[in-house]
């Protein structure tokens, strides 16, 4: 079983400024078959990134994900205060068994 | 336009079981994968399960195995999750979600969610 582990838990930021999440996997995760969603309250989740660093339809080039292996990585540039939200990762395509990691809040300072 | 409407939540008590359904437009349904996800109250997302586009093979979380279950209706494009013996830790939001998927086996990520539906077990 695939253990997820983001940090930090949470993250205060000012608007403008770079984020930088971190999502760490117990197992190498095949392929690189890596998401990243975006959960603002209230609301349903909505993904970023897949495959590590694809963007999905939509997504501003601000996100980017990066990472291989067991150590990914989601950056937000020029943080706007839409970002402000929860992240979540996951990996996907090895098991039918999923899993997300704890999730990262990104707050406003 | 894709869309994805779960409905059947609602407040029960303990032991008790419910249905939700999930009502999708805009795709192909039958050639996608379905998951349950759930999000208790300020925690994080749970994966429940997922069945294959044909509805023949399904996967559950350890959480819920053996009290959920997940079906589907093609000729509805509607999706289910049949909960019983609900306990108080059931109590979430529950969203279904879509993904791509192959040999009704390996699932893809997530790219179309519902906007959820609210499960209170609480006696």
């Amino acid at each position: 079983e695939i253990v997820l582990t983001q940090s930090p838990d949470t993250l205060s930021m000012s608007p403008g400024e770079r984020a930088t999440l971190s999502c760490r996997s117990s197992q190498t995760v095949s392929s690189n078959y890596l998401a990243w969603y975006q959960q603002k309250p209230g609301q349903a989740p909505r993904l970023l990134i897949y495959a590590a660093s694809s963007r999905a339809t939509g997504i501003p080039d601000r996100f980017r994900g990066s990472g291989s292996g067991t150590d990914f990585t989601l950056t937000i540039d020029r943080l706007e205060p839409d970002d402000f939200a929860v992240y979540y990762c996951q990996p996907y395509g090895s098991s039918p068994y999923l899993t997300f990691g704890g999730g990262t809040k990104v707050e406003i300072k | 336009q894709v869309h994805l409407v779960e409905s059947g939540g609602g407040e029960v008590q303990p032991g008790e079981s419910l249905r939700l359904s999930c009502a999708a437009s805009g795709i192909s349904f039958k050639t996608f994968g379905m998951h349950w996800v759930r999000q208790a109250p300020g925690k994080g997302l749970e994966w429940l399960a997922v069945i294959s586009s044909d509805g023949n093979s399904a996967y559950y979380a350890d959480s819920v195995k053996g009290r959920f279950t997940i079906s589907r209706d093609n000729s509805r494009t509607t999706l289910y999750l049949q909960m019983n013996s609900l306990s108080p830790d059931d109590t979430a939001v529950y969203y279904c979600a879509r993904s791509d998927t192959y040999d009704s086996y390996y699932f893809y990520y997530m790219d179309v969610w519902g906007k959820g539906t609210t499960v209170t077990v609480s006696s």
